[in-house]
C-alpha cells in the first residue's frame, strides 16, 4: 500500500475555502486517491476519487498534481459540519476494494 | 446511508465470553468489510466479504471470525472476547464495479466493551 503524509490538524474559518494536502509518493500507476472523512462519532464518509485529472462532486474538489505524488482535498466555503477528520488513501490497484486508513487530518472549522 | 445498520449499538460483556456483531445491508451489495477504530490507529480492516461464503482476513484478523451465508448479512464473531478488541467497529459496503472505482459507505457503528 501506498504511504501517505497528512497533516495531524488544520484550521479554517467559516465560509472559508479550505486545502487539505496530502503526499503520496509512492503512489502505484493505477491506484485511484481516495478521500474519506469522519464525523464526530460516526462512521466514515466518502468524500471524493480521483485518478489524474482534478475532479470536483457537490461535496468538494481534488486536484491532483501532475506526476500524481500528490493532492489536495479543496471544501470551497467550509461550515461546521466540515469539522471532521480528513482521510487521503490511495487505492485500487489491489484486489477487492480494500481501504487502508492513516490518521487523517483533523480539520477544525471556527463560526 | 446505503442501508446499513448494525447490530447492537452497544454492548458491554465479559472477558472470555462470545459476541457476535452484525451487518445488515439492503441494496443487495457484493463486497462487505468490518473494521475496528481505536485511539491513535484510525480504522483498521478486519476481515472482508467478496460474496456469499466468501471471506478473507485483513490486517487485524486474530481473534475475530465471520460469516456471510446470506447477502444482506455479514457477521462478526469474537470467538472468546478480550479486553483488547474494547473498541468501536464499523461495517461497510462496497459501491461501483470494480477495484479501481469504487465508494465504501459505512454503518454508524457498534461500541464493544470487554471488562
Amino acid at each position: 500500500d501506498a504511504k501517505t503524509t497528512q497533516p495531524n490538524s488544520m484550521e479554517s474559518n467559516e465560509e472559508e475555502p479550505v486545502h487539505l494536502p496530502c503526499n503520496h509518493s509512492t503512489i502505484s500507476g493505477t491506484d485511484y486517491i481516495h478521500w474519506y472523512r469522519q464525523l464526530p462519532s460516526q462512521g466514515p464518509e466518502y468524500v471524493i476519487h480521483g485518478l489524474t485529472s482534478n475532479v470536483n462532486n457537490r461535496m468538494a474538489s481534488l486536484a491532483i498534481a501532475e506526476d500524481r505524488k500528490s493532492s489536495t482535498l479543496i471544501l470551497h466555503r467550509a461550515t461546521l459540519r466540515d469539522a471532521a477528520v480528513y482521510y487521503c488513501i490511495p487505492a485500487g490497484g489491489t484486489s477487492y476494494g480494500k481501504l487502508t486508513f492513516g490518521q487523517g487530518t483533523i480539520l477544525t472549522v471556527h463560526p | 446511508d446505503a442501508g446499513i445498520t448494525q447490530s447492537p449499538r452497544h454492548k458491554v460483556t465479559e472477558t472470555g465470553t462470545p459476541v457476535t456483531l452484525r451487518c445488515h445491508q439492503t441494496e443487495n451489495h457484493r463486497y462487505m468489510y468490518w473494521y475496528r477504530q481505536d485511539p491513535g490507529h484510525g480504522l483498521r480492516l478486519i476481515h472482508y466479504s467478496y460474496g456469499v461464503k466468501d471471506t478473507d482476513k485483513g490486517e487485524v484478523s486474530d481473534g475475530y471470525s465471520v460469516s456471510r451465508s446470506k447477502t444482506e448479512d455479514f457477521l462478526l464473531t469474537l470467538e472468546s472476547a478480550t479486553s483488547s478488541q474494547t473498541s468501536v467497529y464499523f461495517c461497510a459496503i462496497r459501491a461501483g464495479g470494480s477495484d479501481r472505482v469504487f465508494e465504501q459507505y459505512f454503518g454508524p457503528g457498534t461500541r464493544l466493551t470487554v471488562t
